[in-house]
């Protein structure tokens, strides 16, 4: 399977601001990639899927102004969390082509 | 919409023991399906995966068991160790089209195998 790399393993910001977070595949050109979210206690909910060079698709009930997602490159989706609130802390997910994930980013807001 | 629901919730077991994960899912027309295991604060291991055409895979002490048609998947974990403890999912993968890819999780059973 693809290896996949996940940057920043775990993050702290402040109410109001944007982070960041990327998904390389680094061995696997990948057209599809998904994010998830898991909260405390909770399995995985997907919540969007990026296709290269064309607009990511959201499940039902995600904010896509709120996580805007970027898959630029057959290498390289970003996810944008743009003015964090301490509800969107979480964990944060990548896969690439469905199969294998990336190691998580643990988000805090505070 | 799919559910998947794993049995139990937390399992705890002495070390050197059997046991079996449990994974029922609502919708059978699966692509396949897969079992991972998730350490506290980490991401995602994958332990077995099976094809919906598959009724079984293995990987050393790991046996994973698929009955599509009763929505069905058992991971069996033979002689239990402590590094066994973790949180295993059970991931179901939807059939191509706009679903391919996609996965829904269980909401995972917490082992904990005491020494």
């Amino acid at each position: 399977g693809a290896v996949v790399s996940q940057h920043p393993s775990w993050v702290i910001c402040k109410s109001g601001t944007s982070v960041k977070i990327e998904c390389r595949s680094l061995d696997f050109q990948a057209t599809t990639m998904f994010w998830y979210r898991q909260f405390p206690k909770q399995s995985l909910m997907l919540m969007a899927t990026s296709n290269e060079g064309s607009k990511a698709t959201y499940e039902q009930g995600v904010e896509k102004d709120k996580f805007l997602i970027n898959h630029a490159s057959l290498t390289l989706s970003t996810l944008t969390v743009t003015s964090a609130h301490p509800e969107d802390s979480s964990f944060y997910i990548c896969s690439v082509g469905g199969y294998t994930f990336g190691s998580g980013t643990r988000l805090t807001v505070v | 919409k799919q559910e998947v629901t794993q049995i139990p919730a937390a399992l705890s077991v002495p070390e050197g023991e059997n046991l079996v994960l449990n994974c029922s899912f609502t919708d059978s027309a699966i692509y396949n399906l897969q079992w991972f295991r998730q350490d506290p604060g980490k991401g995602l291991t994958s332990l077995l995966l099976i094809q919906s055409s598959q009724r079984e895979q293995t990987s050393g002490r790991l046996n994973a068991s698929l009955d599509k048609s009763s929505g069905r998947s058992t991971l069996y974990i033979a002689a239990s160790q402590p590094g066994d403890s973790a949180t295993y999912l059970c991931a179901v993968r939807r059939s191509g089209g706009t679903n391919a890819g996609k996965s829904t999780f269980g909401d995972g059973t917490t082992l904990t195998v005491k020494p």
